[in-house]
């Protein structure tokens, strides 16, 4: 099925660093969701953006819907180490309401 | 309370045996979903509901059937498990493109 390019597919933070990440389509979307997955547990959302060019921020993240709807970004301010896990993009490109997923992007702590 | 449940949490079955997983939610959502997570493959949508007795399938339907009698609750059956389909099931629900998922069910057929 389609599926999403998601990247970077791992990446090492230090506490305290800036982290980027992005999700791109061949298709365009109608709605770009970001959500994180901590070991055991199911996903949680952290943002949805529903306009193109949208900059939308939950405490420490952002993310934008980008102006082509192909493609959205999550960025992670000043990154703690409660920020490990997986995160996930998923976009709709319909009124079906199902989601297109990305691979996910793992962040992991530097020791 | 948790919106979202899921049961149970772990089984171990054997091959060939029928299984059937729950999901129940206090939300009142249309909509309902079953997810398997495997490595590799993130997340593949196996059928979903968009209304009581409304069901779909998804991209992954091969060997599972679901039903919903009540809004509140989605079940999906696996007629006669196999190893293929050891994994971890989410089940997840909305009312729109937001997706809200339950902790999981861990599955592994022997």
């Amino acid at each position: 099925g389609q599926q999403l390019n998601q990247s970077p597919q791992s990446m090492f933070i230090q506490e305290g660093e800036d982290v980027s990440m992005n999700c791109t389509s061949s298709s365009i979307f109608n709605t770009w969701l970001w959500y994180k997955q901590d070991p055991g547990e199911g996903p949680v959302l952290l943002i949805a953006l529903y306009k193109a060019g949208e900059l939308t921020s939950n405490g420490r993240l952002t993310a934008q819907f980008g102006i082509t709807r192909k493609d959205s970004f999550l960025n992670i301010s000043a990154s703690i180490p409660s920020d490990v896990g997986i995160y996930f993009c998923a976009g709709a490109m319909d009124s079906n309401y199902q989601l297109i997923w990305g691979a996910g992007t793992k962040l992991i702590i530097k020791p | 309370d948790a919106g979202i449940t899921q049961s149970p949490r772990h089984k171990v079955t054997e091959t060939g045996t029928p299984v059937t997983l729950r999901c129940h939610q206090t939300e009142n959502h249309r909509y309902m979903y079953w997810y398997r997570q495997d490595p590799g493959h993130g997340l593949r949508l196996i059928h979903y509901s968009y209304g009581v007795k409304d069901t779909d399938k998804g991209e992954v339907s091969d060997g599972y059937s679901v039903s919903r009698s009540k809004t509140e609750d989605f079940l999906l059956t696996l007629e006669s498990a196999t190893s293929s389909q050891t994994s971890v099931y989410f089940c997840a629900t909305g009312q729109s493109y937001e997706q809200y998922f339950g902790p999981g069910t861990r599955l592994t057929v022997t």
